[in-house]
């Protein structure tokens, strides 16, 4: 069955540093999207890439879907310590209804 | 405000219980779902239902069980057979396949087998 990995799967850094963490799936996807879930909270959605090659901002937040429509990535500039959280990729293969999610990346930031 | 609402918060169960618990949702989403997610690891999808009366198995079904009643709600039953039922529970609902908007999550259910 399809699988969606993340690496990696914690990243501590200093307040201020860059952080970036990269999904990949073992099948071709319609559509990815991308969730960041707080300690002890529920996953809340930030975004969906649609087409090959999208790149997509939010503030800090850059989103990309690669030309393959395999792999994607999430880099987020000058970390805060709003950002600390897990961040989950989900992709949906075509002809497939259903949305699996990463393993997640779980990220500290050091004040 | 639309949103989901799980009940209760926490949930302690003794071996051997069967244990329901319950999703609302007030967005008008055809679609819910219920993802079971074990501390460090991702969400693994239980059950789905895309419109009511009608749900498919996820990856993991094997001792749950739900119904999709009325549009509204999608309660799962954590049933005895499940062999390791102590995880944190989440429940969401999107606009048939997601769309632009995703799917919005519940707050969640911790249930802890005593």
């Amino acid at each position: 069955g399809q699988q969606v990995m993340q690496i990696p799967q914690y990243q501590h850094v200093q307040e201020g540093e860059d952080f970036t963490t990269y999904c990949n799936s073992s099948t071709t996807l319609s559509n990815i999207q991308w969730y960041k879930q707080r300690p002890g909270g529920h996953p809340v959605f930030l975004i969906q890439l649609v087409k090959s090659g999208e790149v997509k901002k939010q503030k800090r937040l850059t989103f990309q879907f690669g030309e393959a429509k395999k792999n994607s990535s999430l880099h987020i500039t000058a970390t805060q310590t709003t950002d600390v959280g897990t961040y989950f990729c989900a992709g949906r293969a075509f002809g497939n209804e259903k949305l699996t999610f990463g393993t997640g990346t779980r990220l500290t930031i050091i004040p | 405000d639309g949103g989901i609402t799980q009940s209760p918060k926490y949930l302690f169960r003794k071996e051997g219980q069967n244990v329901t618990l319950s999703c609302e949702q007030n967005l008008n989403h055809d679609a819910m779902y219920w993802y079971r997610q074990d501390p460090g690891q991702g969400l693994r999808l239980i059950y789905y239902s895309q419109i009511v009366n009608d749900f498919q198995k996820g990856d993991i079904a094997e001792g749950y069980s739900v119904s999709r009643e009325k549009k509204e709600s999608f309660p799962l039953t954590v049933t005895s057979a499940q062999k390791n039922p102590t995880a944190f529970y989440l429940c969401a609902s999107s606009s048939s396949t997601g769309g632009v908007y995703g799917y919005t999550f519940g707050s969640g259910t911790r249930l802890t087998v005593v």
